[in-house]
């Protein structure tokens, strides 16, 4: 079956860098990807959408200078985290849609932490 | 705007049995999904079951069906014969109907199954 790839799983940095999160479809085209992040014991709150080969869609709320999402094709979608910060220490997950599917797939999420 | 209510935050059942895990939605679209994903510790989100609003029939696969009473805004989840393997985080979901949309999450229900 269709699979969505994200690395990496777990990541540590410190403050003031940038991380960079990939996700991946596997074996099929995305033609959107999604990303969602999760705090402790909370629920999957949508970030962005990007689509391929244009600006992503960033949720009220979100800054998009500080998340770079780049989805220039059809099987890679990244978020970058620029100037991390203790508060964005989180869980990041990605879900990848086909051409008129539904996102039902999605990576294995990716731990960041900030120190 | 959609919203989805899950309103256990946590469940227990015994190995064998059947359990219930209740999902209501507030949406102002004509046309939607629902969707239901189990998280295990590990943090990936595994796709069990999906429901389109204008689907007749309850949706099933394989332990797993959707309870659909679209006048009361319910979307329960049933999972027939609970094993072990089943205790993980389960959120309810609302989206778009066969195309690729971004999801809502629930807050989620913490199942577990015991011996």
């Amino acid at each position: 079956g269709a699979v969505v790839s994200q690395h990496p799983s777990r990541v540590i940095c410190k403050s003031g860098t940038s991380v960079k999160i990939e996700c991946r479809s596997l074996d099929f085209q995305a033609t959107t990807m999604f990303w969602y992040r999760q705090f402790p014991k909370q629920s999957l709150m949508l970030m962005a959408t990007s689509n391929e080969g244009s600006k992503a869609t960033y949720e009220q709320g979100v800054e998009k200078d500080k998340f770079l999402i780049n989805h220039a094709s059809l099987t890679l979608s990244t978020l970058t985290v620029t100037s991390a910060h203790p508060e964005d220490s989180s869980f990041y997950i990605c879900s990848a849609a086909t051409r008129g599917g539904s996102p039902l797939h999605f990576g294995n999420g990716t731990r960041l932490t900030v120190t | 705007a959609q919203k989805i209510t899950q309103t256990q935050p946590g469940m227990f059942v015994q190995e064998k049995e059947a359990v219930t895990l209740d999902c209501t939605y507030d949406t102002s679209d004509p046309s939607y999904g629902l969707f239901w994903y189990k998280q295990p510790s590990s943090g990936e989100m595994i796709f069990l079951i999906y429901q389109g609003s204008y689907d007749q029939q309850n949706a099933t696969e394989g332990r797993y069906s959707l309870n659909f009473q679209k006048a009361r805004k319910s979307a329960n989840l049933v999972i027939s014969a609970s094993q072990l393997g089943d205790s993980a985080m389960y959120f309810c979901a609302s989206g778009g109907t066969g195309t690729a949309s971004k999801l809502t999450f629930g807050t989620g229900t913490r199942l577990q199954v015991t011996l």
